[in-house]
């Protein structure tokens, strides 16, 4: 039972390029969720998911994309990566409520040079 | 418009104490609390989740208590050791919405031996 895993789990890039996190779990969650967290700024919800096939908006959704085409998986995309981008990016799944206990992978870091 | 706090940032304590982490959050409609502890370049480890109806949960030599009226949450770990230094967050999800989830900054822990 691997829980939440996340790839890769380190990236540099240069501003303009495009590249896609794959988040993954094997725990049956409903939920998904992409947070990207900062010095200073906290952890921010980015986008989430309620189930296969949705997404929604989280509090920083710009210059992000994501898709849940299967359950376990959530892909969260950048098309074309700018320096405040740079940040650790960790995935979370849950049950819906009143199970809603988050789990999290180990993250990735981002460098957007 | 929900913020949650944790105070203070950081704080050290020689081994075998007993401590309190705080957490505030400014507006009681929440639907559940949960506890985190991250350790240095790693993910965020679910601790505790109390449900609005609760008061108390326990794991262990942790305890977490919740106030919804003062708009408090505190986590009290007994007999602390240096394995429990860690930064310990706080999440605050507001009633019933998966988009609403808000952390605290977090309470960065050292344990002296």
């Amino acid at each position: 039972n691997a829980g939440v895993t996340q790839t890769p789990k380190f990236r540099v890039l240069k501003t303009g390029q495009s590249m896609t996190l794959l988040c993954a779990q094997d725990m049956n969650h409903e939920y998904m969720y992409w947070y990207r967290q900062d010095p200073g700024m906290g952890l921010r919800l980015i986008h989430y998911s309620v189930g296969e096939g949705t997404t929604a908006k989280g509090e920083v959704p710009d210059g992000y994309n994501v898709s849940r085409l299967k359950k376990q998986n959530f892909l969260l995309g950048l098309e074309s990566a700018a320096p405040s981008q740079t940040s650790v990016y960790f995935c979370a799944s849950s049950s819906p409520p009143p199970l809603d206990e988050q789990f999290f992978g180990p993250g990735t870091r981002l460098t957007v040079l | 418009k929900q913020e949650v706090t944790q105070i203070p940032a950081a704080l050290s304590v020689p081994e075998g104490e007993n401590l309190v982490l705080n957490c505030s959050f400014t507006d009681s409609a929440i639907y559940n609390l949960q506890w985190f502890r991250q350790d240095p370049g790693k993910g965020l480890t679910s601790l505790l989740l109390i449900q609005s109806s609760q008061r108390e949960q326990t794991s262990g030599r942790l305890n977490a208590s919740l106030d919804k009226s003062s708009g408090r949450s505190t986590l009290y770990i007994a007999a602390s050791q240096p394995g429990d230094s860690a930064t310990y967050l706080c999440a605050v999800r507001q009633y019933s919405s998966a988009s609403k989830i808000i952390f605290g900054s977090g309470t960065r822990l050292s344990i002296r031996p």
